[in-house]
């Protein structure tokens, strides 16, 4: 099976950029995206196909994906960014994988 | 407005058995693929299980495979999981999603707001 690796937690002043990573085998041949998750709630998406950046989504969220890693950036991250974040991609087939998971801790 | 609202989380005994149902409204449902997706207290997501619109391909995580069974009723509009045999680790609130489609194929662009399972006796 395939697997996807997240560092378990980023800290970040506010203001600064923060980056997570994701690593997997070959993960820039798959179509990669991210999901936020705040306590209690469901996970939003916040990038699609490697790049791109659903609506309503602000700037400051952007990524890339090649070779065996993928990095989400958040620039000036703000206070309300502290959340978990999860990479997912598509294994063979219909099967589904989705990284660890890393808490962003905006401090 | 497009809405995922699951149901029939509950306490049950390990060994026993659930039914999750997941109903879905705001867009055309035999449209898409869905999926059911795992979060155990305190951990991350984990992928169950999914179905495409028609039935067609069905996959599982190695995890349930042959004790879930993902099921659906187009014209119910509803999304079902049945899990058998169950187990104290599979104690998790579960979520339905719909896939995307287009430029978020590969993305599940809908989400539930869970309902829990606990396994305990």
């Amino acid at each position: 099976s395939y697997d996807l690796t997240q560092p378990p937690s980023v800290s970040v002043s506010p203001g600064q950029t923060a980056s997570i990573s994701c690593s997997g085998d070959k993960l820039g041949d798959k179509y990669l995206c991210w999901y936020q998750q705040k306590p209690g709630q469901s996970p939003v998406l916040v990038i699609y196909q490697d790049t791109r950046r659903p609506s309503g989504i602000p700037e400051r969220f952007s990524a890339s994906n090649s070779g065996n890693t993928a990095t989400l950036t958040i620039s000036g991250t703000q206070a309300m960014d502290e959340a978990d974040y999860y990479c997912q991609a598509w294994d063979s087939g219909p099967h589904v994988v989705f990284g660890g998971g890393t808490k962003l801790t905006v401090l | 407005e497009m809405q995922l609202v699951e149901s029939g989380g509950g306490l049950v005994q390990p060994g026993r058995s659930l039914r999750l149902s997941c109903a879905a409204s705001g867009f055309t449902f035999d449209d898409y693929a869905m999926h059911w997706v795992r979060q155990a207290p305190g951990k991350g997501l984990e992928w169950v299980s999914s179905i495409r619109w028609n039935s067609g391909t069905i996959g599982y995580a190695d995890s349930v495979k042959g004790r879930f069974t993902i099921s659906r009723d187009n014209a119910k509009n509803s999304l079902y999981l049945q899990m058998n045999s169950l187990r104290v680790e599979d104690t998790a609130l579960y979520y339905c999603a719909k896939r995307g489609s287009g430029e978020t194929l590969w993305t599940f662009d809908l989400w539930g707001r869970g309902t829990l399972v606990t396994v305990s006796s």
